[in-house]
């Protein structure tokens, strides 16, 4: 099976802070790696995509990704009651029929003012 | 330009009962899928399509069947609803791997 695991949390931060949100990976076919941002009863929407390994980083959003560890992360900087949702993260393998992503369970992020 | 637009929002369906879920994407994308999201858990894919007249087999597809007709349209049909069917269900579609999901319709099987 392939498997996503990510911390359900929820997790709690005061605005401003930076918040590190995760997700481990068994499958090493895994190629392409996607942050979602899924707001109470809506459809997640794309935050970061990545390929392969390395840094990317939009605005104060910073996403990594660690082949070698099968961990990608997902960095908020000056975080913003707004930025409170369900993070998801998804993944895809090389080759694979775009759009067939499997996902994490999706952290819960509050921030509060 | 309204996306991807799903209907109904809200269902209850007895046990036994079919309906069918239906997906229209605005963008000409040849790509579209039916995921479903039960509590506390990510989104798992039920069918996909790559283009008009060409579905396939998701990681969950029992209990389900779909069509594609047209490049627009995206219709996910439930055959004799089970409590297990007890989800929401997002429509996505897409061009590469920027993927636009729809705001969802939330079912339960009573």
């Amino acid at each position: 099976q392939k498997e996503v695991e990510q911390d359900p949390g929820p997790l709690s931060v005061p605005e401003g802070a930076i918040v590190s949100l995760n997700c481990t990976y068994s499958n090493s076919a895994f190629q392409y790696f996607m942050w979602y941002r899924q707001y109470s009863r809506k459809g997640p929407e794309l935050l970061m995509y990545t390929y392969s390994s390395g840094n990317k980083e939009d605005g104060r959003f910073t996403a990594q990704v660690d082949k070698s560890s099968k961990y990608i992360s997902l960095f908020i900087r000056d975080s913003q009651p707004s930025d409170s949702a369900t993070y998801l993260c998804a993944m895809s393998e090389r080759g694979s029929t775009l759009g067939r992503l499997y996902f994490g369970r999706g952290t819960q992020l509050t921030v509060w003012p | 330009n309204a996306g991807v637009t799903q209907t109904p929002k809200f269902r209850i369906l007895k046990i036994g009962q079919s309906m069918t879920l239906q997906c229209t994407q605005d963008m000409n994308h040849n790509y579209m899928y039916w995921y479903r999201q039960d509590p506390g858990m990510g989104l798992k894919l039920i069918y996909y399509s790559v283009g008009a007249g060409i579905t396939d087999k998701g990681e969950v597809p029992n209990g389900y069947n779909v069509s594609r007709s047209t490049t627009e349209d995206f219709p996910l049909r439930l055959e004799l609803a089970a409590p297990s069917q007890t989800s929401v269900y997002f429509c996505a579609s897409s061009y590469s791997y920027t993927i636009y999901f729809g705001e969802g319709s939330w079912l339960t099987v009573v």
